[in-house]
C-alpha cells in the first residue's frame, strides 16, 4: 500500500481537461509545500512535471497544472492530447524517516 | 546538457549482492544529492533512498535498511547503488534520479533491469 493515495485511472476525450488527485497526511501533503508530479510513458523513465507544488519546469507544457488543499495535491491536464496517455506520480517531502513517498501512479486513457 | 547514464542489465541469484552505477554529466556533481527509486513490473515507484553528493550523507528507506549502501564517487561524477541478500521481490527496474530542492527527481538515469531468479 503506497503512502499517497491516487485513483487508479482516469480518462478523458482529447480537448478536455482531467484532474488526478494525491491526498496524504498532515506529515507529507498537507505539511510541506514539496509536492511533486512525474508522468511516465510505457518502457521509459519517469519525467517531473511539477515541483513545489505547483511550478513547472523548464520545457514543460503550461497544459500542466499543479495546486493542493489541505492533504490532497491534485493534478490537472488541460487540452487533453493523445500523448498524454501515460502513467503520472505524485510524491511528497515527508517528516517520517523516510524523504520522499509516492503514490501509487494513475493510468491516464485518453479516449 | 544534465544526463545520468546507469549501467547494464543484472542477473543475480537469491542471495547474491548487485551494484548498479550512475554516471553523472552536464552540472556540477557536487551541487546535487542523488536519489535510488526503484519499480518492479507493472508496479509503481518506490524510494529506496537518497544521498549527498557534497558530502556523502545517507538517508535510506526503512524497509532497506541492512541491505542497501549508497556511495559516490566525486572524482568521475558517479553514484552507486548496492543491495545485498537479493530475493525475487527485489527484481525491478532501478533508477538513479538528481535530487533538487525539495526532493523534486530531474533528470533520471535510464533505468536498470535487475533480475533475481535460481
Amino acid at each position: 500500500q503506497s503512502a499517497l493515495t491516487q485513483p487508479a485511472s482516469v480518462s478523458g476525450s482529447p480537448g478536455q481537461s482531467i484532474t488526478i488527485s494525491c491526498t496524504g497526511t498532515s506529515s507529507d501533503v498537507g505539511g510541506y509545500n514539496y509536492v511533486s508530479w512525474y508522468q511516465q510513458h510505457p518502457g521509459k523513465a519517469p519525467k517531473l512535471m511539477i515541483y513545489d507544488v505547483s511550478n513547472r519546469p523548464s520545457g514543460v507544457s503550461n497544459r500542466f497544472s499543479g495546486s493542493k488543499s489541505g492533504n490532497t495535491a491534485s493534478l490537472t491536464i488541460s487540452g487533453l492530447q493523445a500523448e498524454d496517455e501515460a502513467d503520472y506520480y505524485c510524491s511528497s517531502y515527508t517528516s517520517s524517516s523516510t524523504y520522499v513517498v509516492f503514490g501509487g501512479g494513475t493510468k491516464l486513457t485518453v479516449l | 546538457q544534465v544526463q545520468l547514464v546507469q549501467s547494464g542489465a543484472e542477473v543475480k541469484k537469491p542471495g547474491a549482492s548487485v551494484k548498479v552505477s550512475c554516471k553523472a554529466s552536464g552540472y556540477t556533481f557536487t551541487s546535487y544529492g542523488i536519489s535510488w527509486v526503484r519499480q518492479a513490473p507493472g508496479q509503481g515507484l518506490e524510494w529506496m533512498g537518497w544521498i549527498s553528493a557534497y558530502n556523502g550523507n545517507t538517508n535510506y528507506a526503512q524497509k532497506l535498511q541492512g541491505r542497501v549502501t549508497m556511495t559516490t564517487d566525486t572524482s568521475t561524477s558517479t553514484a552507486y547503488m548496492e543491495l545485498r541478500s537479493l530475493r525475487s521481490d527485489d527484481t525491478a527496474v532501478y533508477y538513479c534520479a538528481r535530487s533538487g530542492r525539495h526532493m523534486a527527481l530531474s533528470p533520471w538515469g535510464q533505468g536498470t533491469l535487475v533480475t533475481v531468479s535460481s
